[in-house]
């Protein structure tokens, strides 16, 4: 089945640790997406990539990390740097062109600090 | 500039009743207007999507959205719900053609179904 895939499902980080989100697709997907969820929040945008090897940051990229080697993969890192990491991850793709505004997610990664 | 508000955060409803839930949104340009919906714990699914052709777009499970630009407006009706609709809805609002990095969400609204 065609899919994004979020590894792992729950994560639990330390004070000073850097934790990475694993996404992966197999949809042939130019460009990834990730957004962080707060509860009653919508989804803000933490960083995106449109091509590989290529990346911009979005609205909240303080404190986070990502890198783009391969086009099915684009993991997220969150640094000691983001004080308040606990959240809902979610990762997205898109396809290029007309209807590039659809979005396909993973299932998310719920980051809680211990 | 853009933006989108959800006039609810919470709407409940009985089952086999009508869903609507509200949306205005604000934008510069001419603007694509998507619904989403999560379930616990899940991604996000696209339910429909208005790009500047029909301004009553059907979805799937049954949703339907009416762009109204007079009101500024992007509900999402749907005339009976069912048990498996509870879930967080959101109101999506984008340049048409801007692509997805353009994306404005709103707060969402979550819908509970009583029985």
């Amino acid at each position: 089945d065609g899919g994004i895939t979020q590894s792992p499902k729950y994560l639990f980080r330390k004070e000073g640790q850097n934790v990475t989100l694993s996404c992966e697709q197999n949809l042939n997907h130019d460009a990834m997406y990730w957004y962080r969820q707060d509860p009653g929040q919508g989804l803000r945008l933490i960083y995106y990539s449109q091509i590989v090897n290529d990346f911009q940051k979005g609205d909240i990229a303080e404190g986070y990390s990502v890198s783009r080697e391969k086009k099915e993969s684009f993991p997220l890192t969150v640094t000691s740097a983001q004080k308040n990491p606990t959240a809902f991850y979610l990762c997205a793709s898109s396809s290029p062109g007309r209807g590039s505004e659809k979005l396909f997610f993973g299932s998310g990664t719920q980051l809680s600090v211990l | 500039a853009q933006s989108v508000t959800q006039l609810d955060s919470h709407v409940s409803v009985s089952e086999g009743t009508p869903v609507l839930l509200r949306c205005n949104y604000s934008s510069s340009y001419s603007p694509s207007l998507f619904w989403y919906v999560q379930h616990p714990n899940k991604g996000l699914q696209l339910l429909l999507k208005y790009t500047s052709a029909a301004t009553l777009v059907k979805g799937i499970n049954g949703f339907e959205a009416e762009f109204k630009k007079s009101e500024t407006s992007f509900h999402l009706t749907k005339p009976s719900a069912h048990m498996s609709d509870a879930a967080e809805y959101f109101c999506v609002v984008s340049v048409t053609g801007g692509g997805a990095d353009g994306l404005t969400f709103g707060k969402g609204t979550h819908l509970i179904i009583q029985p």
